[in-house]
C-alpha cells in the first residue's frame, strides 16, 4: 500500500508565484525524499531530508519535515514554467529499505 | 553521484511475447534493487524487492510468475514480463540501494507498450 499521501493532487499557479506541496505518511521513516517527474520520463531526485532534520534548502526548494505529524512540505519559490511537472514524496521506512511513493502532485506553472 | 542505468528506455512488443528489462548500477554495488510500475498519471507502485543471490520479494497482488526477477550479480537485476498483454503496458522503473542502505538511486525507466 502507498505510504505517502500528497495534497494537493493538482496545482496551477502563475509564473513567479510560490508553490507548496504537502506529503503525509503513516509509519516511522529513516528519511524522506522529493522527486520530480516530467511527463512520461524518469525521476529527478530533488532533495533528501533525514528523520533528524527539520528543514532543508536547495536553491529555490525548501523542504520541511515534521516527524511528530508525519508530514513534509515542499516549497518552490519564484516558480517558472519549467517547473511544470509531477512531484512525488517518497519515504524510506524504518526497519526496511523500501522506498514508497506518495500519490504525487501535478504542478502546472503558467507563463 | 551513483548512477543506475536501465535498458531499454522503451520497447514495443506483441501480445504473448516476453520482454526483459535490465537495471544496472554503474559505479557501485547494489545488493538490493527495487522494481516499480507506473500507470499514466499515477504514482509509482512498488512491485518487488530484488536481492542479489536470492529470490525476489513480491508485493501483494504482483504475480511472481508473470514478472520474473533475477538479480544474478551485484550490479545487475533483470525484470522479465512474460506472456505480455496490453494491460501490462506501463512505465517500469528500477532503483538500486547503495551499500550503506540509506539512499536509493533510480534508473531512467522503461516504457513498455504491448500491442
Amino acid at each position: 500500500s502507498q505510504q505517502g499521501e500528497e495534497d494537493p493532487q493538482a496545482l496551477s499557479i502563475q509564473e513567479g508565484e510560490n508553490a507548496t506541496m504537502n506529503c503525509s505518511y503513516k509509519t516511522s521513516i529513516n528519511n524522506l525524499q522529493w522527486y520530480r517527474q516530467n511527463s512520461g520520463r524518469g525521476l529527478v531526485h530533488l532533495i533528501l531530508i533525514r528523520s533528524n532534520e527539520r528543514e532543508k534548502h536547495s536553491g529555490r526548494l525548501r523542504v520541511t519535515l515534521d516527524t511528530s505529524k508525519k508530514s513534509s512540505s515542499l516549497l518552490i519559490t519564484a516558480s517558472r514554467a519549467a517547473d511544470t511537472a509531477s512531484y512525488f514524496c517518497a519515504t524510506d521506512v524504518t526497519g526496511g529499505f523500501k522506498t514508497i511513493f506518495g500519490a504525487g502532485t501535478r504542478l502546472f506553472v503558467k507563463a | 553521484g551513483a548512477v543506475v542505468s536501465q535498458h531499454p528506455s522503451w520497447v514495443i512488443c506483441k501480445s504473448g511475447t516476453s520482454v526483459k528489462i535490465e537495471c544496472r548500477s554503474l559505479d557501485f554495488q547494489a545488493t538490493t534493487m527495487f522494481w516499480y510500475r507506473q500507470f499514466p498519471k499515477q504514482s509509482l507502485m512498488l512491485m518487488a524487492t530484488s536481492n542479489e543471490g536470492s529470490k525476489a520479494t513480491y508485493e501483494q497482488g504482483v504475480e511472481k510468475d508473470k514478472f520474473l526477477i533475477n538479480h544474478a550479480s551485484l550490479t545487475l537485476s533483470t525484470l522479465t514480463v512474460t506472456s505480455a498483454h496490453p494491460e501490462d503496458s506501463s512505465f517500469y522503473i528500477c532503483s538500486a540501494l547503495t551499500g550503506r542502505g540509506t539512499e536509493a538511486f533510480f534508473g531512467q525507466g522503461t516504457r513498455l507498450t504491448v500491442v
